[in-house]
């Protein structure tokens, strides 16, 4: 099946900064989205985005289909933004998750 | 639309006894995921549905898990019997189709003792 490859596997950031998580796929993919898992445990949808780029306030994510990546631009980066990014494809018949990316993002 | 719905939130059972975890997807949309999130393996798609059919149960881990679809409003996933390997938290999320994004519920946190 398709593979799905997050990095960094970790992040700590001072308030304020900004900072870009990656996520590669290993086949074409007809679906992509970026989630927010908050420390709740809760999942967010942020981005639906199978190419192309978007912007939703301090975040944007931009997706580069025949390259097979996908980046979350996350800009002045607040306490709240902490929590687990997870990238998510779907090509065929089901949708994959990403390892995740965790953020911490110190006062 | 009050999104996803899963139940119970919480569900604490002993190893052997049946579990049914249950979800209400948003009204209008036709496909729908069950997932288990652990520290382990992160998400794992465990079947996924479109119009109450199930497409890939690939990742259904063996036959004691079972997942029913009866209308577009209801699906079933269920542990029988239940092993203390099971515990994790079980989402349920589900989209209009495949090129709409995905909404997840609050999922369940299963723990078997």
């Amino acid at each position: 099946g398709i593979q799905v490859e997050q990095s960094p596997p970790d992040l700590i950031l001072q308030e304020g900064a900004n900072s870009t998580l990656r996520c590669n796929f290993s086949d074409s993919v007809n679906n992509l989205q970026w989630f927010h898992q908050n420390p709740w445990g809760q999942l967010i949808n942020l981005f639906y985005i199978p190419s192309g780029t978007k912007q939703n306030g301090r975040l944007s994510a931009t997706t580069v289909a025949t390259e097979r990546y996908s980046l979350l631009y996350i800009s002045s980066s607040q306490t709240t933004d902490s929590g687990v990014y997870f990238c998510a494809v779907e090509s065929s018949n089901d949708m994959r998750f990403g390892a995740g990316t965790r953020l911490t993002v110190k006062p | 639309d009050a999104g996803v719905i899963q139940s119970p939130r919480h569900e604490v059972t002993e190893m052997g006894q049946e579990v049914t975890l249950r979800c209400k997807p948003i009204s209008g949309h036709n496909s729908l995921f069950w997932y288990r999130q652990t520290m382990m393996r992160g998400l794992e798609l465990l079947i996924y549905f479109n119009n109450n059919v199930p497409i890939d149960d690939s990742g259904m881990p063996e036959d004691r898990f079972s997942a029913k679809m009866p209308n577009a409003s209801f699906s079933t996933l269920k542990i029988q019997p239940s092993e203390p390997r099971d515990s994790a938290v079980y989402f349920c999320a589900s989209n209009r189709d495949r090129a709409s994004s995905a909404f997840f519920g609050q999922g369940t946190r299963l723990t078997v003792v």
